[in-house]
């Protein structure tokens, strides 16, 4: 059973530039979520995605978007890059949409920095 | 606002030692519970979980206690080994609508064991 996979490691942009980052689930998870984690702080959640849909979304603006595909692996787009989206951005992987105990687990992130 | 709060940003504790971490929340929607560890360069991993109808679980040297009336969580960790030094993260979960749950999560605490 291989666990949740994030890629690129690191990344460097410019600010206005857009970025993708990805995520493979692990095996026999259906549901993805995406969390920025900021230097010093917790991992603040973005959205997640169920099915191929958005399902619940945290407080980010609409440049922040996302996609889930038929194998349950995910895209995080950001447009219009900010200094401030200078993070750690996290994937989590879970069974199923958060429903009672599901535990979500969490791949190794992407490390963004924005010039 | 922050829903969910750790206040102690590091923590010493010698080897062998119990090591305990707090955490105090607001939203009383939230009705499960968990702490993950995190060290330099991983993503989170989780450690141990709580529904709110409990108060306490436990899992080897890791028990977490759960005080609904004071909103407050601790994880108290016994003996303390030097592998034990990382990062923790208290995460609550509430639904967010849609289907959703989300996971709001503290600041962390870095705790250190002393060999």
């Amino acid at each position: 059973e291989t666990g949740v996979t994030q890629s690129p490691t690191h990344l460097i942009k410019t600010r206005g530039q857009q970025v993708t980052l990805r995520c493979s689930s692990q095996s026999g998870h259906n549901t993805v979520s995406w969390y920025q984690q900021a230097l010093g702080q917790g991992p603040q959640f973005i959205f997640q995605y169920y099915r191929e849909e958005e399902n619940g979304r945290g407080n980010f603006p609409p440049r922040f978007s996302g996609l889930q595909f038929p194998n349950y692996s995910s895209e995080l787009n950001v447009n219009a890059l900010e200094l401030d989206d200078s993070a750690l951005y996290l994937c989590a992987s879970s069974l199923a949409p958060g429903q009672g105990t599901d535990t979500q687990y969490f791949g190794p992130g992407t490390r963004l920095t924005v010039l | 606002d922050q829903q969910v709060k750790q206040n102690s940003p590091s923590l010493s504790v010698q080897e062998g030692r119990i090591s305990i971490l707090n955490c105090d929340y607001t939203n009383s929607m939230f009705d499960y519970f968990l702490w993950y560890k995190k060290y330099p360069a991983e993503g989170p991993t989780f450690l141990i979980s709580i529904s709110s109808i409990k108060d306490k679980n436990e899992d080897g040297r890791f028990t977490v206690f759960l005080n609904k009336s004071a909103k407050h969580l601790s994880l108290h960790i016994v003996p303390s080994q030097p592998g034990d030094s990382a990062v923790y993260f208290c995460a609550a979960k509430a639904y967010s609508g849609a289907g959703s749950y989300q996971l709001t999560f503290g600041k962390g605490t870095k705790l250190s064991v002393i060999p």
